[in-house]
């Protein structure tokens, strides 16, 4: 059975700090990684990963797949409250995509 | 494009009823996903239809069924409805193929059993 898992499960941090999200994942025929924001309502598109090494960014936010250690990782540099949110990742294989159980971010201001 | 849209919003239950989340998308998707989410335990997806005309279980189905009725529409039934299935139910279409794409979700159920 397909399985990823995030850690932390939560994050309390101060605005202007940096963090990383970590995203592990076991997923039979694998095809990409993506990543999404969760504030008060449906999840947002943040990235979508399918190579190893390469990084994609979004201003404050950076993300980067390792294909061969079966894990990515979420930056967020300079947090700001409004990144307050839970981060989810999902792995998919032909059909299907199986999330993780998310990380909490709070940030203080 | 109304993108994923789902019916109703909220929903209150008694133990034992039944009902049909109804979901539909107009960006011709060929997958398409149900998904519940409840506090700390992220999405767990329920059933899935990788194309018109297939289903498939996924992590959590006991409880439920799905009906993909055609590409626009994928309807998630609870039978027989038990305080454990309070929850808030996600649905979600994707395009699937050759390249990858992101997954599209729709506003959400909130759905109460008591």
């Amino acid at each position: 059975e397909d399985k990823v898992v995030q850690s932390p499960l939560s994050l309390v941090v101060h605005e202007g700090d940096t963090v990383t999200l970590n995203c592990s994942y076991e997923v039979t025929n694998f095809r990409s990684l993506l990543w999404y924001k969760q504030e008060k309502k449906a999840p947002t598109f943040l990235f979508m990963l399918t190579s190893s090494g390469i990084e994609k960014k979004s201003g404050r936010l950076s993300s980067i797949l390792d294909k061969k250690e079966l894990f990515s990782i979420l930056n967020i540099t300079a947090t700001q409250t409004g990144d307050s949110a839970i981060y989810l990742c999902g792995g998919t294989s032909y059909g299907k995509l199986t999330f993780g159980q998310g990380t909490i971010l709070t940030v203080h201001p | 494009n109304a993108g994923v849209t789902q019916t109703p919003k909220f929903q209150v239950l008694k133990t034992g009823q039944s009902m049909t989340l109804q979901c539909a998308q107009d960006m011709n998707h060929n997958s398409m996903y149900w998904y519940r989410q409840d506090p700390g335990m992220g999405l767990r997806l329920i059933y899935y239809s990788a194309s018109e005309g297939t289903t498939d279980k996924g992590e959590v189905p006991n409880g439920y069924n799905v009906s993909r009725l055609n590409k626009r529409e994928f309807s998630l039934r609870l039978e027989s409805a038990a305080p454990s299935q309070t929850s808030v139910y996600f649905c979600a279409s994707r395009n699937t193929g050759l390249v990858e794409h992101e997954q599209y979700f729709g506003p959400g159920t909130r759905l109460t059993v008591t």
